[in-house]
């Protein structure tokens, strides 16, 4: 079975501080890797996503995760957050033979102007 | 525009009832999914489907049923068997089995009074 876990549910920050959120997966053979954000009022869509090659991936709105094969991680990260930041974001992991998705329980992040 | 419609946006029911949400996609997506979505439990996922006429139970499928008659089509039935029906339901599609990134429909909120 696959499962995810993000080690932080609710993160403040102010503008221009910078971001790191942890998401930690199990699965037992090759995995493809998510980050999904929902805006306030907004429906949930794709950060970024990892498949192969290059473990630094680079997202929309200078969004960026690393995928560490030997720490089973996949954070998400931004030098430098904006007050549009305010989301809430999950994790998602899918073994590349399962046929669906598992999510983390999501992080909520708040950033104050 | 290409994407998921989900109808109602906003639904209540008494207890027993049944209720079915409607999700259409018009991506031309083969598989699709049902994921319930409360605070602090991230999204759980009911139920997939991967092709037409097929579908598979996700991790919390008790009390739900689906039916998948045509591609662009996966209803969701909230039965009167779900004990906590309440909640946030989302739909989702990607484009096969095997390729990972999921497009998600505006949800539906259902309360049960």
């Amino acid at each position: 079975a696959q499962s995810v876990s993000q080690h932080n549910h609710h993160v403040i920050l102010s503008e221009a501080a910078s971001l790191e959120l942890g998401c930690n997966y199990s699965y037992g053979g090759t995995v493809n890797l998510f980050w999904y954000v929902q805006y306030p009022g907004q429906h949930l869509q794709l950060l970024l996503k990892y498949f192969s090659g290059d473990p630094l991936v680079k997202g929309i709105k200078g969004f960026e995760a690393e995928f560490i094969k030997s720490k089973f991680s996949f954070n998400l990260r931004k030098p430098s957050v904006q007050w549009s930041d305010t989301a809430e974001y999950f994790c998602a992991v899918r073994g590349t033979n399962a046929g669906k998705s598992t999510f983390g329980d999501g992080t909520t992040l708040t950033v104050k102007p | 525009d290409g994407g998921i419609t989900q109808s109602p946006k906003y639904l209540f029911r008494k207890e027993g009832q049944n209720v079915t949400l409607s999700c259409e996609q018009n991506l031309n997506h083969d598989a699709m999914y049902w994921y319930r979505q409360d605070p602090g439990q991230g999204l759980r996922l009911i139920y997939y489907s991967q092709i037409v006429n097929d579908f598979q139970k996700g991790d919390i499928a008790e009390g739900y049923s689906v039916s998948r008659e045509k591609k662009e089509s996966f209803p969701l039935t909230v039965t009167s068997a779900q004990k906590n029906p309440t909640a946030f339901y989302l739909c989702a599609s990607s484009q096969g089995r095997n390729t990972g990134e999921l497009f998600f429909g505006e949800g539906s909120r259902l309360t049960v009074l």
